[in-house]
């Protein structure tokens, strides 16, 4: 099975901040990565697919990039509803989440 | 507009049985493929089964396997999923959600989620 692990679990954060999470695979997985928000009591939103694809509707502030085995999710000027929880996913293999990022307002 | 709807969640003891249903609409249900992901409270998010949009192919994770399975019913556009010899692990919301283009590309779309709790 592919494991993804997350980083960091939790991050403080600014408005107007640049922030970057990470997901590493436990092998290559190309470019089937996709990264999702979720807020509290709600269910996920796609943000990102294959890697580094914008998903329609999605603020370009979001970013994402990699393959192989280390993927990164950035979000650039931090905007206030932005304060969520951030998942990637595998896709190559069956399907893996990582354990997710909380992302608080400092 | 797309929607998914889930309903069948509920209470049930350990060793139970349950069956999920997943309304959908808004899109050609049978192009897609469909998949189950589960929320324990308070944790993180946990796939759990996909099936493709012809129902040909199905996928699981390790942690159900022999116990839960997926269908769908494309004339009735409807995902399923069944759950028997449920554990208290199994406590949960689960999500259905739509495939974007395939399940490699990630899921677009996402019902409210329905609640399972196995508990004696």
């Amino acid at each position: 099975d592919i494991q993804m692990t997350q980083s960091p679990s939790s991050l403080s954060a600014s408005v107007g901040d640049r922030v970057t999470i990470t997901c590493r695979a436990s092998q290559s997985i190309s470019s089937y990565v996709n990264w999702y928000q979720q807020k509290p009591g709600k269910a996920p939103n796609l943000l990102i697919y294959a890697a580094s694809s914008l998903q329609s509707g999605v603020p370009s502030r979001f970013s994402g990039s990699g393959s192989g085995t280390d993927f990164t999710l950035t979000i650039s000027n931090l905007q206030p509803e932005d304060f969520a929880t951030y998942y990637c996913q595998q896709s190559h293999t069956a399907h893996t989440f990582g354990q997710g990022t909380k992302l608080h307002i400092k | 507009e797309v929607q998914l709807v889930e309903s069948g969640g509920g209470s049930v003891q350990p060793g139970g049985s349950l069956r999920l249903s997943c309304a959908a609409s808004g899109f050609t249900f049978s192009s897609y493929a469909m998949t189950w992901v589960r929320q324990a409270p308070g944790k993180g998010l946990e796939w759990v089964s996909v099936i493709t949009g012809s129902g040909g192919s199905t996928d699981y994770v390790d942690s159900v396997k022999g116990r839960f399975t997926i269908s769908r019913d494309n004339s009735k556009n409807t995902l399923y999923l069944q759950m028997n010899s449920l554990r208290a692990e199994d406590t949960a919301i689960y999500y259905c959600a739509k495939s974007l283009l395939s399940a490699r590309y990630g899921f677009d779309y996402w019902g409210q989620g329905t609640l399972v709790t196995v508990s004696s």
